[in-house]
């Protein structure tokens, strides 16, 4: 079984701020996470993932992510907000075998708003 | 973009009425799958395919049945939609050479109203 827990349904940070959305996951296989970003009326896009290999995972529009399996986390940040980064994030996990090979289990996403 | 399209894109239908929806791909990918979108529970997996002819159950399966007869299409049918079915429907598609590549590529939605 899996799980995502995304702590804080909705963030609120000024442009140029850091950016911090957490997520928490649970497993019973080595998992694989994914950050995907929603924008208005539209469908999602991958943000980054973490398969194999280096923890820090570097994604699109300057995001990235790091997986601490100690901590059963995989946090996303940016160091400095943009108003364009306004929309919703969901954080993703897939079992990288057992039952849950190749289902992805989302979070229950986090709103990001930036102000100017 | 991964070539997917949904259809229709928005709906309204009334309780009791069958609804299909349809997936289509370009990319030739093997796996298809079916998700809805709900407030306060991100997405969650209805159906899911892993080659023609080849589907299997999701988390939130009840209510709802799938059909995959060509490689390029998934079809998503409410045998009889109820109001609790007014949601945000999205098809995704993966690939490996191994099996699933873990990353799911997602059409744009299709927007659903059961009155």
């Amino acid at each position: 079984a899996q799980s995502v827990t995304q702590l804080g349904s909705h963030v609120s940070v000024s442009e140029g701020a850091l950016v911090l959305l957490r997520c928490n996951y649970s497993s019973s296989v080595p998992p694989y996470l994914f950050w995907y970003v929603q924008y208005p009326n539209q469908g999602l896009q991958l943000l980054l993932k973490y398969t194999t290999g280096a923890t820090l995972v570097k994604g699109i529009n300057g995001f990235e992510a790091e997986f601490k399996k100690s901590e059963t986390s995989f946090h996303l940040t940016k160091p400095s907000a943009h108003m364009s980064d306004a929309a919703e994030y969901f954080c993703a996990v897939s079992g990288a075998g057992g039952t849950s090979y190749g289902k992805l289990t989302f979070g229950q996403g986090t709103i990001l708003t930036v102000h100017p | 973009d991964a070539g997917i399209t949904q259809s229709p894109r928005h709906k309204v239908t009334e309780t009791g009425t069958p609804v299909t929806l349809r997936c289509h791909q370009t990319e030739n990918h093997r796996y298809m799958y079916w998700y809805r979108q709900d407030p306060g529970h991100g997405l969650r997996l209805i159906h899911y395919s892993y080659g023609v002819k080849d589907t299997d159950k999701g988390e939130v399966s009840d209510g709802y049945s799938v059909s995959r007869s060509k490689t390029e299409d998934f079809l998503l049918t409410l045998e009889s939609a109820t109001s609790s079915q007014t949601s945000v429907y999205f098809c995704a598609i993966s690939e490996s050479n191994r099996g699933p590549s873990y990353e799911q590529y997602f059409g744009p939605g299709t927007r659903l109203t059961v009155t």
